[in-house]
């Protein structure tokens, strides 16, 4: 069965240091995604990525987010310097086809804290 | 904007019971998805049952039905014959049919299950 995989688990990082979020999607996936849930609060989509470049963005997704596939398997959400707020549980997704009724396949999630 | 609510933070039932998780959702769309997704503790979240807009039947997965009211907007996932393997978060999911970027999720429904 594949599966989306996320590393790590769980980070900590202090407010103001850089952290970058991994993912490898599934193999022949071409659409990849990050949302986010905040303790309590509703998964939130952050970005969704296609053909190398962000296809779209929320209003969430600021200029502290970047993404990128920097080697054709992995997936990665790196947020250039940490706040309190930005402390959630962080899922990675990927769909074969976005534009049909696909399944979207998740990652067993990030949870970062920042300290 | 579309949003998806989920009013039951947290539900239980008895082994071998039957519970129905509630979630409703506002759109203007006329074409969409709805999901259930559940995701088992320190597990990625997987689908459960999926609904199209435009079909008036229920979707049914074995033990895991849905009772769709579109004119209501809402999608209550009913588990028979609850098992412990059940017991999850359960989040219920709308994706808009001409955006599949655009996905978003209630706050989700913690389901404990006791034998």
């Amino acid at each position: 069965e594949p599966e989306v995989t996320q590393t790590p688990s769980h980070q900590v990082t202090q407010m103001g240091q850089e952290v970058i979020l991994r993912c490898v999607p599934i193999s022949n996936h071409l659409y990849f995604y990050w949302y986010r849930q905040i303790l309590g609060q509703k998964v939130e989509f952050l970005v969704s990525f296609y053909n190398n470049e962000i296809s779209e963005k929320s209003e969430i997704f600021d200029d502290q987010f970047s993404v990128e596939r920097p080697d054709g398997s992995n997936f990665t959400l790196k947020i250039r310097s940490t706040k309190l707020e930005d402390s959630a549980m962080y899922f990675c997704a990927s769909t074969r086809n976005g534009f049909m009724n696909t399944e979207a396949f998740f990652g067993q999630g990030t949870r970062l804290t920042v300290v | 904007a579309q949003t998806v609510t989920q009013s039951q933070p947290e539900m239980s039932v008895q082994e071998a019971e039957t519970v129905t998780l509630s979630c409703t959702y506002d759109t203007s769309e006329s074409d969409y998805y709805l999901f259930w997704y559940k995701q088992p503790p320190s597990r990625q979240m997987i689908l459960v049952i999926r609904q199209e807009a435009y079909k008036q039947q229920n979707a049914t997965e074995n033990r895991f039905s849905v009772n769709f009211q579109k004119a209501a907007k809402s999608f209550s996932l009913k588990i028979s014959d609850s098992q412990l393997g059940d017991a999850a978060m359960y989040f219920c999911a709308y994706r808009s049919a001409s955006n599949n970027n655009d996905m978003r999720f209630g706050a989700g429904t913690r389901l404990t299950v006791k034998p």
